[in-house]
C-alpha cells in the first residue's frame, strides 16, 4: 500500500529566510504527487503537483518541489517565507495506474511556524 | 461561487446522536469524497462517490453512511454518534477519480465535536 511520510510535524523559520519541507512516498509504480496548504480554520488549496515529465515542479505562491525518484522524495521548497505562509502542509501521492478511484494518501502534516 | 460548499461548519452532539453533515459542489463533477482530519493523523478517506448511485468506502468507512442520488450532492450520515467521531470532515471532489490528471477540490471543512 502506498503510503507518505512528512518528517517533521513543526518547522519554526524566520521571515524571509528559505525554507525546505519534507516529504518521502512509499510506491512501487509512478507515483502522482502533490502538496497542499492548509491555513487555519480553511479547507486545503493545492500549491503544485506532479505527474509526469520535469522533476522540478513550480506552484502558486511562489512555492517549487522536486521529484528524486532514487530518494523517493517530493521536497517543497520556497526561496524566501513570508508571514502568510504559516500554516499546515500536507503532501499526498496517488496512484498512477490509473486505478486511484480510492483516493489520495495523505502525510500527517507539518505546521509551519514563521518567526518575525 | 463555484466551489465545495459545506454544511454545516460546526456541530455539537451528544453520544448516540444523529445527524447530516452536507456536501455540494457546483462544478459537475463526477468523483466526490468525504475525508476526515485528525491531529497527527493528516487526512483519511471516509467514502468516496464516482458518480451518481455509485459509492464505496474509504480507509475508514465505519459509523457513517452515504449517498449519492445527485451529481451535486454526497451527504454524510453518522447514524449514532461517538466521541471518536470527533473531527473535521471535509468533502472534496474532481471530474474523474483521483489522481490522473484532476485535482481534488476542497470544502472549508465542518468541525464535529461529540460528547
Amino acid at each position: 500500500a502506498q503510503s507518505v511520510t512528512q518528517p517533521d510535524i513543526h518547522i519554526t523559520v524566520s521571515e524571509g529566510a528559505s525554507l525546505e519541507l519534507r516529504c518521502n512516498y512509499s510506491y512501487g509504480a509512478t507515483p502522482y504527487l502533490f502538496w497542499y496548504v492548509q491555513s487555519p480554520g480553511q479547507g486545503l488549496q493545492l500549491l503544485l503537483k506532479y505527474f509526469s515529465g520535469d522533476t522540478l515542479v513550480q506552484g502558486i505562491k511562489g512555492f517549487e518541489a522536486e521529484f528524486k525518484r532514487s530518494q523517493s522524495s517530493f521536497n517543497l521548497r520556497k526561496p524566501s517565507v513570508h508571514w502568510s505562509d504559516a500554516a499546515e502542509y500536507f503532501c499526498a501521492v496517488g496512484e498512477g495506474s490509473g486505478g486511484g478511484a480510492d483516493g489520495l494518501t495523505f502525510g500527517k502534516g507539518t505546521h509551519l511556524i514563521i518567526q518575525p | 461561487n463555484a466551489g465545495v460548499t459545506q454544511t454545516p461548519k460546526f456541530q455539537v452532539l451528544k453520544t448516540g446522536q444523529s445527524m447530516t453533515l452536507q456536501c455540494a459542489q457546483d462544478m459537475n463533477h463526477e468523483y466526490m469524497s468525504w475525508y476526515r482530519q485528525d491531529p497527527g493523523m493528516g487526512l483519511r478517506l471516509i467514502h468516496y462517490s464516482v458518480g451518481a448511485g455509485i459509492t464505496d468506502q474509504g480507509e475508514v468507512p465505519n459509523g457513517y453512511n452515504v449517498s449519492r442520488s445527485t451529481t451535486e450532492d454526497f451527504p454524510l450520515r453518522l447514524l449514532s454518534a461517538a466521541p471518536s467521531q470527533t473531527s473535521v470532515y471535509f468533502c472534496a471532489s474532481s471530474y474523474f477519480p483521483p489522481p490522473g490528471a484532476n485535482v481534488l477540490t476542497f470544502g472549508a471543512g465542518s468541525r464535529l465535536t461529540v460528547l
